[in-house]
């Protein structure tokens, strides 16, 4: 099955910029999309296809693809972006399901 | 506004059967396909079951296939999920969400505890 990698935790101070990846066989051909998830809370779509972004998600955040590897930028990073980030593909190889990695915590220090 | 309201959850023993449910307000339900997500305790989101606008398709992680049950009454604004023969290793929190095939989900729910335990 498909599998995407992403890395466990990634830190930032405030006002800095976070780049967390997302990294899966042949990723290029795939749409990538992007979750916030907040303990307690439902997740949240912070990026679809790849670089949109849903009316209310701030342009701080982006993403973007390169190679086998897809990343979620946020600039200028708040204490409010403190949460697990989570990234999504859907594979059609036999019967279509989608696969979420792994999850990455980012931590503002 | 969108809600998405499950309901079900609880503590159930292994081997046994339990039904989710997920309400549906704000939008038109028929238009919509649904999904279910699950989050184990300190682990990621895992897919678990699609079914489209209209019944017709469904998918499922291999994880569950054989075991659980996808289906919707769009009388009622409401997706169902029939767990069977359940195990340990399905203890998690199942979120109901919105979303298409190929597609990202848009919203979910705040979802409901399940814990499979004797």
């Amino acid at each position: 099955s498909y599998v995407l990698t992403q890395p466990p935790s990634v830190s930032v101070a405030p006002g800095k910029t976070a780049r967390i990846t997302c990294g899966g066989n042949n990723i290029g051909s795939k749409s990538v999309h992007w979750y916030q998830h907040k303990s307690g809370q439902a997740p949240v779509l912070v990026i679809y296809y790849d670089g949109d972004r849903p009316s209310g998600i701030p342009e701080r955040l982006s993403g973007s693809k390169s190679g086998n590897t897809a990343t979620l930028t946020i600039s200028r990073v708040e204490a409010g972006d403190e949460a697990d980030y989570y990234c999504q593909v859907w594979d059609t190889s036999s019967d279509p399901y989608t696969v979420f990695g792994g999850g990455t915590q980012l931590t503002v220090l | 506004q969108m809600q998405l309201v499950e309901s079900g959850g609880g503590v159930v023993q292994p081997g046994r059967s339990l039904r989710l449910s997920c309400a549906a307000s704000g939008f038109t339900f028929r238009s919509h396909a649904m999904q279910w997500v699950r989050q184990a305790p300190g682990k990621g989101l895992e897919w678990v079951a699609l079914i489209s606008y209209d019944g017709s398709i469904k998918y499922y992680a291999d994880s569950v296939k054989g075991r659980f049950t996808i289906s919707r009454d769009s009388s009622k604004n409401t997706v169902y999920l029939e767990m069977n023969s359940l195990r340990a290793e399905d203890t998690a929190v199942y979120y109901c969400a919105r979303g298409p095939p190929l597609g990202a989900v848009d919203y979910w729910g705040q979802g409901t505890l399940v814990t499979v335990s004797s």
